[in-house]
């Protein structure tokens, strides 16, 4: 199946601060990605879809100017959480749908944000 | 409203025997549907996916579809321990639609 690549794994900052995480498809191209939060024993919650070259589409209640999602190439999109609060601490996963056309996703290993 | 709902579980079962969990949902929209599994503090893994009625077997996975009654259903066989694990059922509505996750299901394979 197609590779997608996350990082970073797991980040620690303080409150106030801002995190990028980055998502690369490293051996296909992804105009579509999609970044999911996922809190303890829940499931995973879509955040909004990345579109290469346009803006990125946000679920409901998902505030677009906290967490910045920037898709500025086919293999690249990133995820940048601006002021961080301890709210925020969640398991953060980018997907890639399947580049030969289904509807199967393919997920990137996750970053375990935690906001102090 | 769109709605997967899931197992609450958790389920346990021995090793060997055989490991039932069942995902139902509420749009008849709906047109596939995935089983993907997830290991403690790691990403979700694509299982299954199942498309029309009836069953899809692959290794000692089969998954079921019902569209009538709106569920689907992953067996899995000779559970081993390594099986333990989040199992969440999606689903999309047809192409380039975006996948709605259920709440996801514990199983424990007990040695």
């Amino acid at each position: 199946g197609a590779v997608v690549s996350q990082h970073p794994s797991r980040v620690i900052c303080k409150s106030g601060t801002s995190v990028k995480i980055e998502c690369r498809s490293l051996d296909f191209q992804a105009t579509t990605m999609f970044w999911y939060r996922q809190f303890p024993k829940q499931s995973l919650m879509l955040m909004a879809t990345s579109n290469e070259g346009s803006k990125a589409t946000y679920e409901q209640g998902v505030e677009k100017d906290k967490f910045l999602i920037n898709h500025a190439s086919l293999t690249l999109s990133t995820l940048t959480v601006t002021s961080a609060h301890p709210e925020d601490s969640s398991f953060y996963i980018c997907s890639a749908r399947d580049p030969v056309g289904s509807e199967k996703l393919f997920f990137g290993s996750g970053t375990q944000l935690s906001v102090l | 409203q769109k709605e997967v709902e899931q197992n609450s579980g958790p389920l346990s079962v021995p090793e060997g025997a055989i490991a039932s969990l069942n995902c139902t949902y509420s749009d008849r929209v709906s047109q596939s549907f995935f089983w993907y599994r997830q290991y403690s503090g790691k990403s979700p893994e694509l299982i299954m996916s199942i498309y029309s009625n009836g069953d899809k077997e692959d290794g000692r996975f089969t998954a079921q579809l019902n569209k009538a009654s709106q569920y689907v259903s992953l067996l899995i066989r000779d559970s081993q321990p390594s099986d333990s694990a989040t199992y969440l059922c999606a689903w999309g509505t047809g192409a380039n639609s975006k996948l709605t996750f259920g709440k996801g299901i514990t199983l424990s394979v007990r040695p």
